[in-house]
């Protein structure tokens, strides 16, 4: 399973634009990227998922280069209600037939007034 | 359309003590995950579960027992509780040949 890097913690002020680069230099084929947020004392959440280039949703918008070694997750205009933790996630569901993946530190996204 | 649900949200227990953790899902997904998360670090996966009657070691397993006996149901088990299993225990389920896993708000364990 691919391993992810990403930054431990990331400051930003409301109304900016926020990148969050994840490295996963040892992606396989059949991965895809996904994103999860998680707020104190919740379950992470689904944010996005891509697999190559560009991939938006009302959330945020995700960018893959060609190569796949890296992704960035960008969130637009962020709010105090942004704040939370970010984590980065590459894996197959159905190379063995289940969806094994491995979360990592995360990255902390604090946003201030 | 409740979603992912776990029982109890918070417990203490003593060293030696068992009890089982429940998750329950209303979305009639096949595959069901047990994480634990411990302060300022990630998930690490416990054990999962393909489908009903189905489980597998995942990256934790130690320590741990799990059952599904019914598809919305996957319990989590702990025989003798050790200070090392103090930890927020999170439940995930996702549908088949989708990535996105669902999880639940967490159940806060706490082993003196």
């Amino acid at each position: 399973l691919a391993k992810t890097t990403q930054p431990i913690s990331m400051d930003s002020y409301e109304g900016q634009e926020v990148n969050i680069t994840c490295s996963h230099n040892n992606i396989a084929t059949n991965d895809y990227i996904t994103w999860y947020q998680q707020f104190p004392s919740q379950g992470p959440r689904f944010i996005i998922q891509g697999y190559k280039t560009k991939v938006t949703n009302e959330v945020a918008s995700l960018f893959i280069p060609a190569d796949r070694k890296s992704s960035t997750l960008s969130l637009p205009r962020v709010s105090l209600s942004d704040t939370a933790v970010y984590y980065c996630l590459v894996g197959a569901s159905f190379s063995g037939g289940y969806n094994k993946l491995i979360f990592g530190a995360g990255t902390r996204l604090a946003v201030h007034p | 359309n409740a979603g992912v649900t776990q029982t109890p949200k918070f417990r203490v227990l003593k060293t030696g003590q068992s009890m089982t953790l429940l998750c329950a899902q209303d979305m009639n997904h096949e595959y069901m995950y047990w994480y634990r998360q411990d302060p300022g670090m990630g998930l690490r996966l416990i054990h999962y579960s393909v489908g009903e009657g189905t489980t597998a070691k995942g990256e934790v397993p130690d320590g741990y027992n799990v059952s599904r006996l019914k598809k919305q149901n996957f319990l989590l088990g702990l025989e003798s509780a050790a200070p090392s299993q103090t930890s927020v225990y999170f439940c995930a389920s996702r549908r088949l040949n989708q990535e996105t896993q669902y999880f639940g708000p967490g159940t806060r364990l706490l082993v003196l």
